[in-house]
């Protein structure tokens, strides 16, 4: 099984900050997905396919990596985007991070 | 529009059965994989399976062989997760998600809860 790695576990941004997310694969895959969930929601879809942003997400997100490394990054943070971020690879068996919770400073 | 709507909470005896539904809607049913996401405070997401909507095939995360049994009905476009010989650790929420690459629409989910 491959384990995914999320850091931070969590962490504070301020408006207008810029947030870097990483997701680390202890074996290579070829995409990562990651998901966005609020409290009391199910998750929505972000990016997928590494980079490509879900309908209705702010071009503000944005997706990169390969191999064994990806990560999500946020440019200039908005109060909508607290929230936790999951990341999710389809190599059998599917497996999620762990989730980091992003709150808003 | 798409849709998954999954029935209601559960609260179910160590040892029972439980089976949870998920009714799709807005697009054809069978034309997508319908996966099955378990997600407790401490353990995050877990993927358990997921069924092909149209042959019935299923794909299952060994982990949860034995415990969970996925099937559909066409006719009413209705996925289905039974999940037997509960114990406190299946106490969940269970969701539903429709695969298109990406998990691209899910259920609301459904709490089940296993007490006595």
């Amino acid at each position: 099984e491959i384990v995914l790695t999320q850091s931070p576990t969590t962490m504070t941004a301020s408006p207008g900050e810029k947030v870097t997310i990483t997701c680390r694969a202890s074996s290579s895959v070829s995409y990562m997905h990651w998901y966005q969930q609020k409290p009391g929601a199910s998750p929505k879809p972000w990016i997928y396919e590494t980079s490509k942003l879900a309908s209705g997400v702010p071009d503000r997100f944005s997706g990169s990596g390969s191999g064994t490394s990806y990560s999500l990054t946020i440019n200039n943070m908005e109060a909508e985007d607290a929230a936790t971020y999951y990341c999710q690879q389809w190599n059998y068996p599917s497996t999620f991070g762990a989730g980091t919770k992003l709150e808003l400073k | 529009q798409v849709q998954l709507q999954q029935s209601g909470a559960e609260l179910a005896k160590p040892g029972s059965s439980v089976k949870i539904s998920c009714k799709a809607s807005g697009y054809t049913f069978t034309s997508y994989y319908i996966s099955w996401i378990k997600q407790t405070t401490g353990q995050g997401l877990e993927y358990i399976g997921y069924i092909n909507t149209g042959s019935g095939g299923t794909n299952y995360n060994e982990k949860f062989k034995g415990k969970a049994t996925l099937t559909v009905d066409k006719s009413s476009s209705t996925a289905f997760m039974q999940l037997s010989s509960l114990t406190p650790d299946d106490s969940a929420v269970y969701y539903c998600a429709r695969i298109r690459g990406t998990l691209d629409y899910w259920g609301q989910g459904v709490m089940v809860t296993v007490s006595s």
